[in-house]
């Protein structure tokens, strides 16, 4: 167990809708990073968060948006959903910033499926 | 854009063999690489973690080596075991571009 905590574990969604999905950092943490897995592919950085500002961004879309709060919990917010948007969304947590010697500590994640 | 890849992409081996994984990336200006276990459906766990400074590190069976300047990393795995079966995958970066994984399965 890695302390890290996503809800919701699944969700099912129609095109066009809107989902927010939700990250609890491991204790000390102030930096949370998303990710999106597709099946059966590595994953693919999405952003983080550090102090509550984003701190680097992947190349996704602004419909890709997130927040981090004053405890360092984050939500992922993706608008307008796309089929494509269909897959295995991991957060991570870490300290300083995700600075260049530390390790990533990754939730379960949340499975997307987007009908 | 650093480009990470991993192979093989699948593995199957008996209980007991020795083995290894390769890793590499495209740009050898790296802070750190890691390597990651994944269980199906699951999230990753850290298995080691190679600073730029470093050659390689050590967890028990498991030992990750680096050379920057040809952009690879191996996992050797010693006395592979059941438990061992999982996706293993390779990261650069606090970024962490992924590779796509290599799928290990060990046979009692």
């Amino acid at each position: 167990e890695t302390g890290v905590t996503q809800s919701p574990t699944h969700l099912i969604k129609t095109r066009g809708q809107q989902v927010t999905l939700r990250c609890s950092s491991q204790s000390g943490h102030n930096t949370v990073s998303w990710y999106q897995q597709a099946l059966g592919q590595g994953p693919q950085f999405i952003f983080q968060y550090y102090r509550e500002e984003e701190n680097g961004r992947g190349n996704f879309p602004p419909r890709f948006s997130g927040l981090q709060f004053p405890n360092y919990s984050s939500e992922l917010n993706v608008n307008a959903l796309e089929l494509d948007d269909s897959a295995l969304y991991l957060c991570a947590s870490s300290l300083a910033g995700g600075t260049a010697n530390e390790k990533l500590f990754f939730g379960s994640g949340t499975q997307l499926s987007v009908l | 854009k650093q480009e990470v890849t991993q192979i093989p992409a699948a593995l199957s081996v008996p209980e007991g063999e020795n083995l290894v994984l390769n890793c590499s990336f495209t740009d050898s200006a790296i802070y750190n690489l890691q390597w990651f276990r994944q269980d199906p459906g699951k999230g990753l766990t850290s298995l080691l973690l190679i600073q730029s400074s470093q050659r390689e590190q050590t967890s028990g069976r498991l030992n990750a080596s680096l050379d920057k300047s040809s952009g690879r990393s191996t996992l050797y795995i010693a006395a592979s075991q059941p438990g061992d079966s999982a996706t293993y995958l390779c990261a650069v970066d606090n970024d962490m571009r992924f590779g796509a994984g290599t799928r290990l399965t060990v046979k009692p």
